[in-house]
């Protein structure tokens, strides 16, 4: 069973203030780690999905970083946005590619 | 095109009632996977469906079950209700192995 740890469990920030959020999980059985946004009454929305070592993703002002040998995951915000405020999940696939497990999330909350 | 769509959203049972939640994935997408949040927690795997058989189960009793029919959408069935089954049902789907496309959601309350 794999354990998925995120921190900080919650986070509030100032507008334009630039964040990270930090994702460990067992380094064995690594098949793909995502990153999801969850927003209050909306469905989680994928950010990234990292499969090799050293992997460096960006999406607009979202990054995400990738360490499968000691098992951690960064997802960065720069100049953070009222509209940034969400959960953001990470969660590695199993080896098989058949289940993605959830960490309890970091919850973002960013006020103009 | 239409995103992942779940129905009910809400519904409300009593304790050993049973209930059936629909889910109808993207167009194109042959698995469909379904996962139970409860408040506090991340989503937790119940199971996985690719091409109408059952690819992956999570640990849950066999209250639980499910099934893909031939058109890809999916029904996740929960029978003797209990208080703890109370929780946000989430349906995604996807291609195979790639990002999953979540549903907003059954909300269950068990009474």
């Amino acid at each position: 069973i794999l354990n998925v740890e995120q921190s900080p469990q919650s986070l509030h920030v100032q507008e334009g203030d630039s964040t990270n959020f930090t994702c460990s999980f067992p380094s064995s059985n690594f098949y793909a780690l995502h990153w999801y946004r969850w927003e209050t009454a909306k469905s989680p929305e994928a950010l990234f999905v990292m499969t090799l070592n050293g992997d460096e993703k960006k999406k607009g002002r979202i990054s995400a970083t990738l360490n499968t040998k000691e098992g951690y995951s960064y997802l960065y915000i720069k100049g953070s946005q009222p509209e940034d405020s969400a959960t953001y999940l990470c969660a590695p696939m199993n080896q098989a590619g058949t289940a993605l497990i959830f960490g309890k999330g970091t919850t973002l909350s960013v006020s103009s | 095109d239409a995103g992942v769509t779940q129905s009910p959203t809400h519904l409300i049972k009593t304790r050993g009632q049973q209930v059936t939640l629909r889910c109808s994935p993207i167009s194109g997408h042959k698995s469909v996977s379904w996962y139970q949040q409860v408040l506090g927690q991340g989503p937790q795997f119940i199971f996985q469906y690719y091409e109408k058989e059952e690819r992956g189960r999570g640990n849950f009793p066999d209250r639980f079950s499910a099934r893909q029919f031939p058109n890809y959408s999916s029904e996740l069935n929960v029978n003797a209700l209990l208080l703890g089954d109370s929780a946000l049902y989430l349906c995604a789907s996807s291609r195979h192995t790639g990002e999953l496309f979540f549903g907003e959601g059954s909300r269950l309350t068990v009474l």
